[in-house]
């Protein structure tokens, strides 16, 4: 059962356009959705993350927009640029620790100039 | 200075082999991971340790066995490897238990990609 479903699988934005990925779970006891970053031949590292107790989280170019209602949660690239290409992945988890992130299956991202 | 280190970066292997990964955190991270990406970079939960002791551990064959010596290196070990093993092995650190001690905020290492043929 795959708890955190993420779409599109693979993503190719013009330079300077919008990247948006979408996740949507299934458990409503789910408290916190980080997005994490993984370039080719590294590690996933921490983007940005959000709880439900918001609708929005900006860092930068880099939102998080959260829908408690229909359980979705989506990442949108502001003026993506060549360097963002990536892989992307959603992730949730609970607050009460001891749980381990679920994963999306990722988006790999192509920003193409 | 690395803050989770994993050795070595790639491994080929023969079916059958039995093999070990290394993994290293200088955080003081209390909480390790190891987590299985394939070639559809799918990331899957295998095994987590807190303060060396097993705390996940998810449908994952006793081929493959964690060691945690100390709370900063978690090692894992895999017997009578198969075709099916060859992936990206990361491991990862967290700090604490529960969320607001950061305790889902997962710091990775760069991967062990393991071939076998």
């Amino acid at each position: 059962q795959q708890q955190v479903k993420q779409s599109p699988q693979s993503l190719i934005v013009q330079k300077g356009g919008i990247s948006i990925i979408n996740c949507a779970y299934e458990n409503t006891a789910f408290d916190y959705f980080p997005w994490y970053q993984q370039f080719p031949g590294k590690g996933p590292a921490l983007l940005i993350a959000i709880r439900p107790d918001v609708s929005e989280k900006k860092e930068g170019r880099f939102t998080i927009s959260f829908n408690k209602s229909a359980k979705q949660f989506s990442l949108h690239i502001m003026d993506s640029q060549p360097g963002d290409s990536a892989t992307y992945f959603c992730a949730a988890s609970m607050e009460s620790g001891n749980t381990p992130l679920v994963f999306g299956k990722g988006t790999r991202l192509s920003v193409i100039a | 200075d690395t803050a989770v280190s994993q050795t070595p970066k790639y491994l080929v292997t023969q079916m059958g082999n039995d093999k070990s990964i290394k993994c290293e955190q200088n955080l003081g991270h209390d909480t390790m991971y190891w987590y299985k990406q394939d070639s559809k970079k799918f990331l899957k939960i295998m095994f987590s340790y807190n303060n060396k002791e097993l705390i996940i551990n998810e449908t994952v064959p006793n081929r493959f066995s964690p060691k945690s010596p100390d709370k900063a290196h978690l090692n894992l070990h895999i017997n009578s490897l198969e075709l099916g093993d060859s992936a990206v092995y990361f491991c990862a650190s967290s700090h604490g238990q529960g969320l607001r001690s950061g305790a889902n905020v997962l710091t990775f290492g760069a991967g062990s990609r393991l071939t076998v043929l």
